[in-house]
């Protein structure tokens, strides 16, 4: 089955950049995907097709891809953006979806 | 906006429905699927399956041999159901829409999520 790797946690203190990665080997072919959710909440779409940001989103949240990994990057972290962010794509056909792990950010 | 509904508690062995309303647009959209998303305790997503409006379904492999995914498209809503339960199926259940064009694959809009304990 097809996986993708995300780390379980990354702590940052408010103002400093947080670097989220994902991992899969069908990556460099299908679009990357970013997800944020907060307790109690439904995922929120926060990075599409490997790099687009959605209206509404910050401009602190940018993303970049290479190779197999797909890198999250929030600059200048607030302590709003504490979350866990789940990493999304598909297998080589594009046919079925996945998850990663998911992530905790904690901001110190 | 997307709505779950369905029972609450499940017990071990039987089949858990869910359904999920979809409101202020037409589930019978060109480029969309619709699917439905699950997450155990403190744990990550797992994509269980999704369909078109025509019908057309994709399931996990891992729970394909258990899983349905129907479509009414006169009322607007799609359902899920999932046979055969056990504890391993307790998890908060979400449905949402999600793109299907090209290699676009991101959902966008999701329901609430329904918590669905499987116990005795």
């Amino acid at each position: 089955s097809y996986e993708l790797t995300q780390p379980p946690s990354v702590s940052v203190s408010p103002g400093q950049t947080a670097r989220i990665t994902c991992s899969g080997d069908t990556l460099p072919n299908q679009y990357s995907y970013w997800y944020q959710q907060k307790p109690g909440q439904a995922p929120k779409l926060v990075i599409y097709k490997d790099i687009e940001r959605p209206s509404g989103i910050p401009e602190r949240f940018s993303a970049s891809a290479s190779g197999t990994t797909v890198t999250l990057t929030i600059s200048g972290v607030r302590a709003e953006d504490e979350a866990d962010y789940h990493c999304q794509s598909a297998d080589s056909t594009g046919t079925y979806l996945v998850f990663g792990g998911g992530t905790r950010l904690t901001v110190l | 906006q997307l709505q779950e509904s369905g029972p609450g508690l499940v017990k071990p062995s039987e089949t858990l429905s869910l359904t999920c309303n979809v409101s202020g647009g037409s589930i019978s959209i060109t480029n969309y699927y619709w699917g439905w998303v699950r997450q155990p305790p403190g744990k990550g997503l797992e994509w269980i399956g999704s369909i078109y409006y025509r019908g057309t379904t994709h399931f996990n492999p891992s729970l394909k041999s258990r899983v349905a995914i129907s479509v009414d498209t006169s009322e607007n809503r799609f359902s899920l159901k999932l046979r055969s339960v056990t504890a391993a199926d307790t998890a908060v259940y979400y449905c949402g829409r999600h793109r299907r064009v090209a290699a676009e694959r991101e959902f966008d809009y999701w329901g609430q999520g329904t918590l669905v304990t499987v116990s005795s």
